[in-house]
């Protein structure tokens, strides 16, 4: 089974600018979360898509948007891009829901790194 | 709000050397606890959980116990290896939307 793969690897932009990140699922999984991780910190829930619906959001502004496509596979958009959302940006995929079982737990991927200058 | 709180790392110990690493939890009801381990390179792993109290999860050698009396949920192994160098990560789910993720702790294991 293909795991989770995100796109770009790593991406700098300019601030005020706009960027869209890539997220394909691990194969059969139907849930994606994304995360922010700040330099030293742990990461950051921003938002969860079930079977293209918005599950869940955490703390961070409406400029920070996503999609999830009919094939699982979703998309993390920022706009007018501050200093500090420089971050690895880290999806996650499960099988019907937050992915807190062994069963189905959270598979994550290696992360888009995303410098603001 | 839900959090996590992690001892600071980094934390260098030699092979074969007892590991502990700390972690408190607050939260309202009674939270899902995990550690997530992410080796060098590598995504983020679940590595164990535990879902009520007194459960102890475990996985590749390592061990935490989930103690509602304490709101802890430590990282142990009885002997680690290189391998184990990695950046651990304990963290909670309260509720079907999210998980809450502490800082990380930086783990150096020396040969």
């Amino acid at each position: 089974e293909t795991g989770v793969t995100q796109s770009p690897t790593h991406l700098i932009k300019t601030r005020g600018q706009q960027v869209t990140l890539r997220c394909s699922s691990q194969s059969g999984h139907n849930t994606v979360s994304w995360y922010q991780q700040a330099l030293g910190q742990g990461p950051q829930f921003i938002f969860q898509y079930y079977r293209e619906e918005e599950n869940g959001r955490g703390n961070f502004p409406p400029r920070f948007s996503g999609l999830q496509f009919p094939n699982y596979s979703s998309e993390l958009n920022v706009n007018a891009l501050e200093l500090d959302d420089s971050a690895l940006y880290l999806c996650a995929s499960s099988l019907d829901g937050v992915g807190t079982s062994y069963n189905s737990p959270l598979h994550f991927g290696n992360g888009t790194r995303l410098t603001v200058t | 709000g839900d959090s996590v709180t992690q001892m600071e790392g980094p934390v260098t110990l030699s092979e074969e050397a007892f590991l502990t690493i700390n972690c408190t939890y607050t939260a309202t009801g009674y939270p899902s606890l995990f550690w997530y381990v992410q080796y060098p390179g590598e995504g983020l792993q679940l590595l164990l959980k535990a879902t009520k109290a007194d459960d102890k999860g475990s996985n590749k050698g390592f061990e935490a116990t989930y103690r509602k009396e304490t709101t802890s949920f430590h990282l142990e192994k009885g002997s680690v290896q290189v391998s184990d160098s990695a950046v651990y990560f304990c963290a909670l789910s309260a509720r079907d939307d999210k998980i809450i993720f502490g800082k990380g702790t930086r783990l150096h294991i020396l040969p």
